[in-house]
């Protein structure tokens, strides 16, 4: 089975703040994403990257920035964390081989910003 | 028109029924789709993936109808463990190793 860990279920951080959240997956997938979820906005996506050290900019990257050192781990930075980034963030992985793409999830961390 | 909609429910529904749910997507050169599933405070996990010519697996059969670009999940004898909410995903380029679009979701309640 696919798994996809990240580091924290329950962050709480203040405002001002630099903000870690690790994602680590062990299918050897090249596609990982980050993406936030709020309640009647669903799931946004925040960057993601096809390979490693590469990234792209998915639909709401400000005040954020991602690192992907290696395959299996893809770090999603807060550089000043803020009240409005108050929300879910789930990681996700993929593979270009699969026959569909599908994206297989971690468990999400809940952050909050006092 | 939104990129992928959902009507957001809720359906309450008594055990044993059958309930629809469907979704329509904007992107005509989409061509991945699937069902997720989302328990509460859990994340989304694969239900199915929506072939061009339907699909069935147990109780659960999903279609896709590509010229109204509209993709239908259909549940049938419902149980209480299908309770969660549903959500439609498409990919958003006409490539098949492209970000997923997830629509909103439709909360489902089954009902003793």
């Amino acid at each position: 089975d696919v798994k996809v860990t990240q580091s924290s279920r329950y962050l709480v951080k203040r405002t001002g703040e630099k903000v870690f959240l690790e994602c680590v997956q062990d299918m050897d997938h090249e596609n990982m994403f980050w993406y936030r979820q709020d309640p009647g906005l669903g799931l946004r996506l925040i960057y993601f990257s096809y390979d490693v050290k590469m990234k792209e900019k998915g639909d709401i990257p400000e005040g954020y920035s991602v690192s992907r050192e290696k395959k299996e781990r893809f770090s999603l930075i807060l550089e000043s964390a803020s009240t409005n980034q108050t929300s879910m963030y789930l990681c996700a992985s993929s593979s270009p081989r699969a026959e569909h793409n599908e994206q297989f999830f971690g468990p999400g961390t809940r952050l909050t910003v006092l | 028109r939104k990129e992928v909609e959902q009507d957001p429910g809720p359906f309450n529904v008594p055990e044993g029924a059958t309930v629809a749910f469907n979704c329509t997507y904007s992107n005509s050169a989409s061509q991945s789709f699937f069902w997720y599933r989302q328990d509460c405070r859990k994340e989304p996990k694969l239900l199915m993936s929506v072939y061009s010519s339907g699909n069935e697996d147990g109780r659960f059969t999903a279609q896709l109808n590509r010229a109204s670009q509209y993709i239908s999940l259909l549940i049938r004898d419902s149980k209480l463990s299908d309770s969660a909410t549903y959500l439609c995903v498409v990919n958003r380029w006409n490539s098949g190793n492209t970000p997923l679009v997830f629509g909103k979701g439709t909360r489902l309640s089954v009902i003793a």
